[in-house]
Parts: structure tokens; C-alpha cells; sequence
């Protein structure tokens, strides 16, 4: 099963777009892109998922590369409330990596 | 979006007791459920993957003596930690899909067990 990582930390300024990425070399053909949040003390809050294609929600845009081996997900204006820890992972494995905690300054 | 619920949100309970946590999928049938525990500052760790009506699935180092689980109904699983003791002191999260395999997993909003 594929295993992903992420920088453990990332700044980004409130209202500018926050843009994480996530490598996963060894992603199978059949497995998704699921990305989480955890603000502290409470369980992951689920942002977006994918296979292949670009996908966008409310909260967030998720980009995969053609040759699936990494992906960003992007935040378009960030806002203080999204300063939290984003996990990337894979399929329903869900072996969780350490994510990336996103500090949003104003 | 669909709902998953854990109760108690925190607890505290001597050592060598016994606390059980459940986990409710409110609007949605979910054939399975997950549960994690996680240490401060540390990623979730999947301690077993719940199935409606089988046994769970531990994964490797955890005690399925110590940590019972049961999935007696499609909107419910419990989590029993036995005999606890303050090592085992935690925030234990669940988690719950449907049946579609593309599906999102939804989580509960997590448990904080502290044991004395």
C-alpha cells in the first residue's frame, strides 16, 4: 500500500492561497487521493478526494499529477480558521504519515 | 454531509477499570468502521478495522483482549478498553464508510480517555 509524505510545516499569509502537496511514488492504479484536516483535539475533518482528474469542493481544489505520484491540494483563501494539520493519504489503508501543519498568519 | 458520532467526547476513569466508547453513523449505514487512537503531537495509528457482524481486525501490537471491539449493528460500534491503565490514556477517534468504495469516511468528533 502506498505511503505518502508531506513538509511537516508550512506558513501562508490569511487570503493568500495555501498550496500543500503531497508525494505518494507508490500509489497504485486503483487508489484514491484523500485529504484530511485535524484542528487540535478534534477528529480529521474530510476536505477532498480524487483519482486521476483535478477535482474542486467548496473548501478546497485537489491537483494530481498525470502520473499520480503527487498531488497539492490548494486552499484558494485562506482564511485563520484553516490552520490546522492536513494528512494526505491513499486508499483505505489510511496509514497516516505526520501531515502538515498549515500556520496561517494574518 | 453524513454524520458520525462518538460518545463520550472525554472521559476519566481509574486505573483498572474498564471504559467502553461508542461510535454511531446517524444518517448512513456503514459496513465498517475504524478505530485509531492518537498519542499527542502524533498521527493517528489504526488500531482496528470493524466489520458489521464479524470479528474486528487488529492490526499488529494491538491487544484484541484489551480492546474489544464490537459491530453488533450497521449504525454502531463500540470500543471497550479493559482493565485500562494510564499507558492506555488516548484520544480514540472512529471512523465509518458505507458501502461505496469510493466513498468519503467520515470521522467522529473523538475521545479523550485519562486514565488515573
Amino acid at each position: 500500500d502506498a505511503k505518502t509524505t508531506q513538509p511537516p510545516s508550512m506558513d501562508c499569509a490569511e487570503g493568500r492561497a495555501a498550496n500543500l502537496p503531497c508525494n505518494h511514488s507508490t500509489i497504485s492504479g486503483n487508489e484514491y487521493v484523500y485529504w484530511y484536516r485535524q484542528i487540535h483535539s478534534q477528529g480529521p475533518q474530510y476536505i477532498i478526494h480524487g483519482l486521476k482528474n483535478n477535482e474542486t469542493n467548496e473548501m478546497a481544489s485537489l491537483i494530481i499529477t498525470e502520473d499520480r505520484k503527487s498531488s497539492t491540494l490548494i486552499l484558494p483563501h485562506a482564511t485563520l480558521r484553516d490552520t490546522a494539520v492536513y494528512y494526505c493519504i491513499v486508499s483505505y489503508q489510511l496509514i497516516w504519515g505526520a501531515g502538515t501543519k498549515l500556520i496561517i498568519k494574518p | 454531509g453524513a454524520v458520525v458520532s462518538q460518545h463520550p467526547s472525554w472521559v476519566i476513569c481509574k486505573s483498572g477499570t474498564s471504559v467502553k466508547i461508542e461510535c454511531r453513523s446517524l444518517d448512513f449505514q456503514a459496513t465498517t468502521m475504524f478505530w485509531y487512537r492518537q498519542f499527542p503531537k502524533q498521527s493517528l495509528m489504526l488500531m482496528a478495522t470493524s466489520n458489521e457482524g464479524s470479528k474486528a481486525t487488529y492490526e499488529q501490537g494491538v491487544e484484541k483482549d484489551k480492546f474489544l471491539i464490537n459491530h453488533a449493528s450497521l449504525t454502531l460500534s463500540t470500543l471497550t478498553v479493559t482493565s485500562a491503565h494510564p499507558e492506555d490514556s488516548s484520544f480514540y477517534i472512529c471512523s465509518a464508510k458505507s458501502g461505496m468504495v469510493t466513498g468519503e469516511l467520515f470521522f467522529g468528533e473523538g475521545s479523550r480517555l485519562t486514565v488515573l
